[in-house]
């Protein structure tokens, strides 16, 4: 079982603040990472698949960042909006595996 | 084109009833996926189907829960004996294959009185 572990659980910032939070994972036999994004009473949705090390994803004002030799991931949003209020999941696929795990998520509430 | 849909979208039953989740995944996707959500938690894995190849239950939580795929198409997940803490939202979600970017679909809301 991967461990796959996202910090902090929750974030409170201001509209306008930038933030980032992170997602680690075991570095060995890695094979690709997702971020999804996940809204309140909505689906989660697939923001980024990430493979190689020294990656970055960008799209508009959100961007991430992989380091797989020692296993971590970062998600950069830019001049948060209320609108970026949501889970935010990582998930990892390994070599030795065919599905995600997904970490627990980090939830941000940007205030107005 | 049509995403990943769940049935229905609420459910209210009582303590000890069986219940029965629908999941239609995305046309021509091999891996089906079924979460849950239990309130302030985040997203607990708990049955994976890949093609004809036997599922990974490893996530479901007691044998009173069980699901199967027929056709490799559409999956039932079923709850039988329902206790409150079965309350929780039930997603679904299909991949082109094992490891792809999952599709979720909108959920199951189950509240067990």
């Amino acid at each position: 079982i991967l461990n796959v572990e996202q910090s902090p659980q929750s974030l409170h910032v201001q509209e306008g603040d930038s933030t980032n939070f992170t997602c680690s994972f075991p570095s060995s036999n890695f094979y690709a990472l997702h971020w999804y994004r996940w809204e309140t009473a909505k689906s989660p949705e697939a923001l980024f698949v990430m493979t190689l090390n020294g990656d970055e994803k960008k799209k508009g004002r959100i961007s991430a960042t992989l380091n797989t030799k020692e296993g971590y991931s970062y998600l950069y949003i830019k001049g948060s909006q209320p609108e970026d209020s949501a889970t935010y999941l990582c998930a990892i696929l390994d070599n030795a595996g065919n599905m995600l795990t997904f970490g627990g998520g980090t939830r941000l509430m940007v205030k107005p | 084109g049509a995403g990943v849909s769940q049935s229905p979208s609420n459910k209210v039953t009582e303590k000890g009833k069986d219940v029965e989740l629908r999941c239609d995944p995305i046309s021509g996707h091999t891996a089906l996926y079924w979460y849950r959500q239990s309130l302030g938690q985040g997203l607990e894995f708990l049955i994976y189907f890949q093609g004809n190849s036997a599922p990974d239950k490893s996530g479901l939580p007691s044998d009173r829960f069980s699901a199967e795929r027929t056709g490799g198409s559409v999956s039932t997940l079923t709850i039988q004996r329902t206790q409150q803490e079965d309350s929780a939202v039930y997603l679904c979600a299909s991949s082109l294959a094992g490891g792809d970017t999952q599709y979720f679909g909108p959920g199951t809301r189950l509240t067990v009185l």
